[in-house]
């Protein structure tokens, strides 16, 4: 067990839905990331937050959004899903917002678009 | 864009061999990480380096940064099946010369198999 807790492990959903993929980081670590891993492109950054503020967006989609709340867990929300969506979605979490001296990462969502 | 290009992609050896896996970029970092991945799990961080040169050894594991911080090697000796896996490298880059986000860049991996 990492420490940062990933919910649900799996799901499936048919096109043109909206899911909520859940994430609870390591306790003490103020930084939340997602990021998104498929076969052909790898693990890719989507949004990082820190401490309840967005800090730096990647290759985030418009249809997809995300927050962190007061107790630090956060929540990627991701609607109008295309088949291309289908991929495990990974959340990892940090002490600092900074430098980076690494992450520690949750087990994934693995998300299926049907 | 991928800014970390890892060689090779794919590696399946014998019980007891030796391997190098690369990661290089155009771009310098201000820290470089390795991370292995098993099926259905997320990416464990393996070592972080910091300084241009610096070696560090985790048991058979031997990471490099390169002096100008722009690539790394992980050499492993008498690779065990338990070391198979997909191995990634990521860098954290400097945000306008002052700081950074804490954001890493992935390579795409290089997906090893030890075969007992």
């Amino acid at each position: 067990d990492s420490g940062v807790t990933q919910t649900p492990k799996h799901l499936i959903t048919a096109t043109g839905q909206r899911v909520t993929l859940r994430c609870s980081p390591r306790s003490g670590d103020l930084s939340v990331y997602w990021y998104q891993q498929s076969l052909d492109q790898g693990l890719q950054f989507l949004i990082q937050y820190y401490n309840g503020e967005e800090r730096a967006k990647g290759n985030i989609l418009e249809r997809f959004s995300a927050q962190q709340f007061p107790d630090l867990h956060s929540e990627l929300n991701l609607s109008s899903l295309e088949l291309g969506d289908s991929a495990l979605y990974f959340c990892a979490s940090s002490v600092e917002s900074g430098f980076s001296y690494g992450y520690t990462f949750g087990s994934g969502t693995r998300l299926t678009v049907v | 864009t991928q800014l970390l290009e890892q060689s090779p992609q794919f590696l399946s050896i014998q019980e007891g061999e030796n391997l190098t896996v690369y990661c290089n970029s155009s771009s310098v970092f201000s820290s470089l990480q390795w991370y292995r991945q098993e099926p259905g799990e997320g990416p464990v961080l393996l070592v972080t380096v910091v300084t241009g040169g610096e070696v560090k050894k985790l048991k058979r594991l031997t990471f490099q940064f390169g002096d100008a911080r722009k690539d790394s090697s992980l050499h492993i000796t008498a690779a065990q099946p338990g070391d198979t896996g997909l191995y990634l490298c990521a860098g954290a880059r400097f945000r306008d010369g002052s700081g950074n986000t804490g954001k890493l860049i992935f390579g795409q991996g290089t997906t090893l198999q030890v075969k007992p």
